[in-house]
């Protein structure tokens, strides 16, 4: 059976640091690609970045670019997102998906972790 | 502002037919990427409901169907149930965003 199971999140400073982690069990880890999707307040899904099965390539959204950094140890199948200079809008309910399709890039989410919450608040 | 267009509702009685709109352009749904469907119940993560355009996981009902046609994608949901109440997204990549990208989301209501 797949699983993510979510750790990390919780209320930060602004321009404060984060470290969100996924583990996954129930599937080969390095085979997929992998991604995070974040859900403000009231609103609608926005993907955040994604990573590559061996983990050398990765994509950011323009939104997060240059303060975010996604990893992964595929020795331990955990996914790690590593959230820095938070800002109030980086407020969110914080998902990890796996990719429904083997390859380099994310191509849909046909497993996701139960979120973790993120808060951005003086 | 999100890069699919949905409509941001739709309703209809217990046992009719619905169907939600995702509208993209030339990078996303128009360049050939797959799009793919997700429902979301309140405070749950989302569930993957179609994908690469009208394929069904194990264990979605075949009440759910998707299309896609040129820069446009449907989802439609037939026998509608109360518990199919919830918010419904579209997805697919887009060639300038180098990533996934989402519709804003229709929140159905089955009355």
């Amino acid at each position: 059976e797949v699983q993510l199971l979510q750790s990390g999140g919780g209320l930060v400073q602004p321009g404060g640091s984060l470290r969100l982690s996924c583990a996954a069990s129930g599937f080969r880890f390095t085979n997929y690609a992998m991604a995070w999707v974040r859900q403000a307040p009231g609103k609608g899904l926005e993907w955040v970045s994604s990573i590559s099965g061996s983990g050398t390539s990765t994509y950011y959204a323009d939104s997060v670019k240059g303060r975010f950094t996604v990893s992964r140890d595929n020795s331990n199948n955990t996914l790690l997102l590593l959230m820095s200079s938070l800002r109030a809008e980086d407020t969110a309910i914080y998902y990890c998906a796996k990719s429904g399709a083997s390859g380099t890039l994310f191509s849909h989410g046909d497993y996701w972790g139960q979120g973790t919450p993120v808060t951005v608040s003086s | 502002q999100s890069v699919l267009t949905q409509p941001p509702s739709v309703s209809g009685a217990p046992g009719q037919r619905v169907t939600v709109s995702c509208t993209g352009t030339i990078s996303n749904i128009g360049a050939g990427y797959g799009v793919h469907w997700y429902q979301q119940l309140p405070g749950t993560a989302p569930r993957l409901l179609i994908y690469d355009n009208d394929n069904r996981p194990s264990g979605v009902p075949d009440r759910f169907s998707g299309s896609k046609s040129g820069t446009s994608a449907s989802l439609a949901i037939t026998g509608l149930q109360a518990d199919d109440e919830a918010d419904y997204y579209c997805q697919s990549f887009d060639s300038r965003v180098r990533g996934p990208v989402f519709g804003g989301g229709t929140k159905l209501t089955v009355l």
